[in-house]
């Protein structure tokens, strides 16, 4: 267990709507980071914050958002969903503000099913 | 742009065997970090290893080994004598550039196979 929550574990909706998902972090880590893993793509970044701010940004759709709370958990928002977003969502945290340079600490993911 | 290859797909072996998991990696930077993630069935990305890029020193942790070579840009993970707890998924990955701002690229994954 590295510490990560993530929920839900699975989610599944249909083409058009929007869903979050929520991550908290490893006790004492600053930095959240968000990837998507799906088959045609692999494992992709999508972003990170650090402390409430964003730091890096990756392959985001302009579609999904995210944000980190004053308590450090973070939530993505997927919107206007499309049957290629279907894909299995990670959260990571590192306790640093080095970036993708730390070890991260994967979360089990969320399984999103857009029908 | 930074680019992770893992060439080999699927490798399948009999326990006991010993495999190679090759990763070679491009970058312009010269500062970076190499790393080795493993992905059981369960799902969860598992952290293996951290590498910076002044560091070339082989790495020994218990049956496994990372050989990091930079001229030739690679940086390959073997499993000694494997068991069936190795079967998963294993992803090497990039960060560059460093600092706060730095982000994370992953190869293609290779799923490793070990029949008892």
């Amino acid at each position: 267990d590295s510490g990560v929550t993530q929920t839900p574990k699975h989610l599944i909706t249909a083409t058009g709507q929007r869903v979050t998902l929520r991550c908290s972090p490893r006790s004492g880590d600053l930095s959240v980071y968000w990837y998507q893993q799906s088959l045609d793509q692999g494992l992709q970044f999508l972003i990170q914050y650090y402390n409430g701010e964003e730091r890096a940004k990756g392959n985001i759709l302009e579609r999904f958002s995210a944000q980190q709370f004053p308590d450090l958990h973070s939530e993505l928002n997927l919107s206007s969903l499309e049957l290629g977003d279907s894909a299995l969502y990670f959260c990571a945290s590192s306790v640093g503000s080095q970036g993708a340079n730390d070890e991260q600490f994967f979360g089990p993911g969320t399984r999103l099913t857009v029908l | 742009a930074q680019k992770v290859t893992q060439a080999q797909t699927e490798i399948s072996v009999v326990e006991k065997e010993d495999v190679t998991l090759d990763c070679v990696y491009e970058t312009r930077d010269t500062t970076y970090y190499l790393f080795w993630y493993k992905q059981p069935p369960s799902g969860e990305l598992v952290f293996l290893i951290r590498r910076n890029s002044f560091d070339e020193q082989n790495e020994i942790s218990g049956r496994y080994s990372w050989n990091f070579q930079k001229s030739t840009s690679s940086f390959n993970f073997t499993i000694t004598a494997s068991q069936v707890v190795d079967s998963a998924v294993y992803f090497c990955a990039l960060s560059e550039p460093t600092g706060a701002n730095s982000k994370l690229t992953f190869g293609k994954g290779i799923t490793l196979s070990v029949r008892p």
